[in-house]
């Protein structure tokens, strides 16, 4: 079953805009990661925030958590046309790591 | 480039068939993990292996099987194929220290 849950499925912005996606995830965990699939292609590792974490930067991505709430967040700052990708939120747990994804968040940036 | 590859890219078979999907991880990671990603159920974790021994098993199908040879490269076997396999299988590794995987760029099976 799916742990993720992206909100929303599907976003549209204009170039230069900031682009935020939503994670839910329902058991505990040991980490949350994010993931960018271009068009049915590979998965691109784009950021891990672990549990005792709350915020991590890198370049224009900022990724929150809240493990009370269990959700995560993923800003994209200053987007560009080639941000166009899908976007996946996968929750790390137990000891083998396996991750478990939501069904992910189509951002389309229109140039 | 993650340095994990698959092989083959694309596998077109026919019903019943059976085929391999082949993963090698990247130089140094014990740990391969298997995942199918289809419209309807989205990614799916299927099996994990770790240093030859299997160590999770997910939603994977009893018709499916997989290992991890001593040199690290992994196999992923799909028989008795059924139009609903069709789907992008992805092979991801990772290091025994690191929690991050890096996935392959993943297989495109299609069941006619």
């Amino acid at each position: 079953s799916q742990q993720g849950e992206e909100d929303p499925q599907a976003l549209s912005i204009q170039e230069g805009e900031n682009a935020t996606m939503n994670c839910s995830y329902k058991t505990s965990i040991n980490n949350l990661q994010w993931y960018r699939q271009n068009s049915g292609r590979g998965l691109v590792h784009l950021i891990l925030i672990r549990s005792n974490e709350r915020e991590k930067h890198s370049g224009r991505l900022r990724v929150t958590l809240d493990t009370s709430k269990k959700s995560s967040s993923l800003l994209i700052t200053a987007s560009r046309a080639a941000d166009t990708a899908s976007y996946f939120c996968a929750a790390g747990g137990g000891s083998n790591y396996k991750l478990t994804f939501g069904k992910g968040t189509l951002l389309t940036v229109n140039p | 480039d993650s340095g994990v590859t698959q092989t083959p890219k694309h596998l077109i078979t026919a019903t019943g068939q059976r085929v391999t999907l082949r993963c090698s991880p990247r130089s140094g990671d014990l740990s391969v993990y298997w995942y199918q990603q289809s419209l309807d159920q989205g990614l799916q974790f299927l099996i994990q292996y770790y240093n030859g021994e299997e160590r999770a098993k997910g939603n994977i199908l009893e018709r499916f099987s997989a290992q991890q040879f001593p040199d690290l490269h992994s196999e992923l076997n799909l028989s008795s194929l059924e139009l609903g396999d069709s789907a992008l299988y992805f092979c991801a590794s990772s290091s025994r220290q690191q929690e991050t995987q890096y996935f392959g760029p993943g297989t495109r099976l299609l069941v006619l």
